[in-house]
């Protein structure tokens, strides 16, 4: 079965760097990977995905994510953050050798941006 | 385009009683998913239905949880009865499976069961 691990419940970044939000997976096929976000009492907004091509793959609000597949990682990235990104993120997997349509999410990863 | 809406956004209500959580999906979406949020186990896929036909519920907790699909524009989600440890966030999301996986969600349904 496929899993997703984000390794850090928290991540703290001042305003203006660059920030890196952790996510690694676990398929039997080829993975279908996405990054979700979720602010305080709403909820969750497709942020983008990687399904096949280009490894470096580019999203809202100006977040990338990149596919490593030696790594079994899919890592979100923004060059320079803004208060308005903290949020909760959340990683998720699906596999495509699977005949289920599942997508199993990580445990997400809270972002703080301090001015 | 409106997006998937779920009523009620919040609900209180008293241990024992039904629970009825309802999901209207994006229109011309054939895939409906019904998540659960806890802090304590995160985000579970408790059920879902592509073309109004159930798929995988093997995330039902147990047999108080039951969910519909009667037409393509509708879900219910229904407890009964209702436990405290039901309280949670549940989540609606849909999709239109030809289009490349993404799932869409809807703004939740806070449910409280005291």
């Amino acid at each position: 079965a496929q899993s997703v691990a984000q390794p850090e419940d928290q991540v703290n970044v001042a305003e203006g760097n660059p920030l890196t939000v952790k996510c690694t997976y676990s398929v039997s096929g080829n993975p279908y990977l996405f990054w979700y976000v979720q602010y305080p009492n709403r909820g969750l907004q497709f942020l983008l995905k990687y399904i096949t091509g280009d490894n470096l793959v580019k999203g809202s609000y100006g977040f990338e994510a990149e596919f490593n597949k030696s790594q079994t990682s899919f890592h979100l990235k923004k060059p320079s953050a803004l208060v308005s990104d903290s949020a909760l993120y959340f990683c998720a997997v699906r596999d495509d050798n699977t005949g289920f349509q599942k997508l199993v999410f990580g445990t997400g990863t809270r972002l703080l941006v301090s001015p | 385009d409106a997006g998937v809406i779920q009523s009620p956004r919040h609900e209180v209500t008293e241990m024992g009683q039904e629970v009825t959580l309802r999901c209207k999906p994006i229109s011309g979406h054939n895939s409906l998913f019904w998540y659960r949020q806890t802090m304590m186990r995160g985000l579970e896929l408790l059920i879902y239905f592509n073309n109004n036909v159930p798929i995988d519920d093997s995330g039902m907790p147990e047999d108080r949880f039951s969910a519909k699909m009667p037409n393509a524009s509708f879900s219910t989600l229904k407890i009964q009865p209702s436990e405290p440890r039901d309280s949670a966030v549940y989540f609606c999301a849909s999709r239109l499976r030809e289009s490349g996986n993404t799932i869409y969600f809807g703004e939740g349904s806070w449910l409280t069961v005291v």
